[in-house]
């Protein structure tokens, strides 16, 4: 099936460093969405993408959805200690239709802070 | 905070039993989504909902059911539970005209001893 793959799989930050995270598919997606999960918590969507080559930024947050609608892209300005989390890339699948909204979520990129 | 409300929070039982997780999608949506996360699959999409229907299947077992009452909220029953079904259950729900904008209650971590 469709699979999402999500890089690095872990990185650490120190703060103010800026971040790159990208998620790729042998596949073509119409919708990218990116969104942060915290510990015990529910995923937080951050950024929607729908067309290819479209940048949008939300805050210190920039996502790209790249022109082969096969990946995209998250960047992190000036990182500060609250960003740590997982950040994961989802996409519905394309078999999709009409009111059916569901996901597929890439395993996820893991944000710690350099002890 | 997102709207989305879920119960409870936690949940502890043994292998066989049968459990309801409760979901209240945030004002307004008409669709909810339900989705398990565990470190090993990660978060998998299980079953959506749109004002009262079924609208999408995943990956849902078949011991597994839901269902949308009139008033919106949802529930994910749970039959026959076995170590394997311990995890995180999300419900989403979203806009109307934006179906992939989800908005994620706070999850349910079920446990099976």
């Amino acid at each position: 099936g469709q699979q999402l793959n999500q890089s690095p799989q872990s990185m650490f930050i120190q703060e103010g460093e800026d971040v790159s995270m990208n998620c790729t598919s042998s596949s073509i997606f119409n919708t990218w969405l990116w969104y942060k999960q915290d510990p015990g918590e529910g995923p937080v969507l951050l950024i929607a993408l729908y067309k290819a080559g479209e940048l949008t930024s939300n805050g210190r947050l920039t996502a790209q959805f790249g022109t082969t609608r096969k990946d995209s892209f998250l960047n992190i300005s000036a990182s500060i200690p609250s960003d740590v989390g997982i950040y994961f890339c989802a996409g519905p699948p394309k078999n999709y239709g009409g009111s059916q909204g569901n996901l597929i979520f890439g395993k996820g990129t893991k944000l710690s802070v350099k002890p | 905070d997102s709207g989305v409300t879920q119960t409870p929070k936690h949940l502890i039982t043994a292998t066989g039993q049968r459990v309801t997780l409760r979901c209240s999608p945030r004002s307004g949506d008409l669709s909810v989504y339900w989705y398990q996360q565990s470190l090993d699959q990660g978060l998998q999409f299980l079953i959506q909902y749109y004002n009262g229907e079924e609208r999408a299947k995943g990956n849902i077992l078949e011991r597994f059911s839901a269902q949308q009452f009139p008033d919106l909220h949802s529930e994910l029953n749970l039959s026959s539970l076995e170590l394997g079904d311990s995890a995180l259950y999300f419900c989403a729900s979203s806009p109307r005209d934006r179906a992939h904008e989800q908005y994620f209650g706070p999850g349910t971590r079920l446990t099976v001893t």
